[in-house]
C-alpha cells in the first residue's frame, strides 16, 4: 500500500533560521512527488513536482530534492511569510494516474 | 495560469437540506477534477474522482447518494450534498487537472461547510 509519512509534524523556527522538512514515502512505483503549501482557511497551493531521484528544485527560498526513499524541502533563511502547513504527495503509476496520496503535512511556524 | 475557483467560500445549512458547491477553472480547461474533505489539522481525503462528460469515481467508503459530482464541462464541476447532517460539515476542496499541466492537480480555495 502506497504510504507518506512527514516529519516533523511541527516546527518553530526563528528567523533567518535554516532548516529542512522531510517526506518519506513507500509506493510501488513512483510516478512524481508533490510539494504544496498550505495557509490556514485556504486550499493548497503548489510548489514542485519531483519525478526522480536526484531531481532539485528551487522557488525563493526554498529547494525540494528527492531520492529513491524520501523528499526533503529546505528551507533557507526563513521568514514569518513562510509559516504555513507544507504538504507532500506521491502518485504512484500502481495507484492510477488520477490519485494522490497526502501526507499530514508538516506545520511550520517562523517567528520573527 | 492554473487559478481554479470555488463557490460559495462558506455556507452554513440546517440539517437536511441540500448544498451545492461549484469548482471552476478559470484560465485552463480542467480535463480532470477531484473533490477532497480536510478535517481540522487533518491532511486531505480524496472523495471522487471526475472526468468531463463521465460519472465520478467515488473512493471507498464514500457515499454515491450523498455526495453528488456532476462534470458538465471542461471547466465546471459541482458538488452537491444531499440532506445534510451536521456529521457533514468540514472543510471541501477542490482541485483540476488538465490542458496546463498535464501533471499537476491545481486546487481551489476551499469551501467551509456547517450544517446546523
Amino acid at each position: 500500500e502506497d504510504q507518506v509519512t512527514q516529519s516533523p509534524e511541527a516546527l518553530r523556527l526563528q528567523e533567518g533560521e535554516s532548516s529542512s522538512l522531510n517526506c518519506s514515502y513507500t509506493v510501488s512505483g513512483l510516478r512524481g512527488l508533490f510539494w504544496y503549501r498550505q495557509d490556514p482557511g485556504k486550499g493548497p497551493e503548489f510548489l514542485f513536482t519531483l519525478y526522480s531521484a536526484g531531481e532539485e528544485k528551487e522557488k525563493e527560498r526554498l529547494k525540494a530534492t528527492l531520492t529513491k526513499k524520501e523528499s526533503f524541502l529546505h528551507i533557507t533563511a526563513p521568514k514569518p511569510e513562510d509559516s504555513a502547513t507544507y504538504l507532500c504527495a506521491v502518485q504512484s503509476f500502481s495507484g492510477g494516474y488520477n490519485k494522490l496520496i497526502f501526507g499530514a503535512g508538516t506545520r511550520l511556524a517562523v517567528h520573527p | 495560469g492554473a487559478v481554479v475557483s470555488q463557490h460559495p467560500s462558506r455556507v452554513i445549512c440546517k440539517s437536511g437540506t441540500s448544498v451545492k458547491i461549484e469548482c471552476r477553472s478559470l484560465d485552463f480547461q480542467a480535463t480532470t477534477m477531484f473533490w477532497y474533505r480536510q478535517f481540522p489539522k487533518k491532511s486531505l481525503m480524496l472523495m471522487a474522482t471526475s472526468n468531463e462528460g463521465s460519472k465520478a469515481t467515488y473512493e471507498q467508503g464514500v457515499e454515491k447518494d450523498k455526495f453528488l459530482i456532476n462534470h458538465a464541462s471542461l471547466t465546471l464541476s459541482t458538488l452537491t450534498v444531499t440532506s445534510a447532517h451536521p456529521e457533514d460539515s468540514s472543510f471541501y476542496i477542490c482541485s483540476a487537472r488538465g490542458t496546463y499541466d498535464s501533471d499537476t492537480q491545481y486546487f481551489g480555495p476551499g469551501t467551509r461547510l456547517t450544517v446546523l
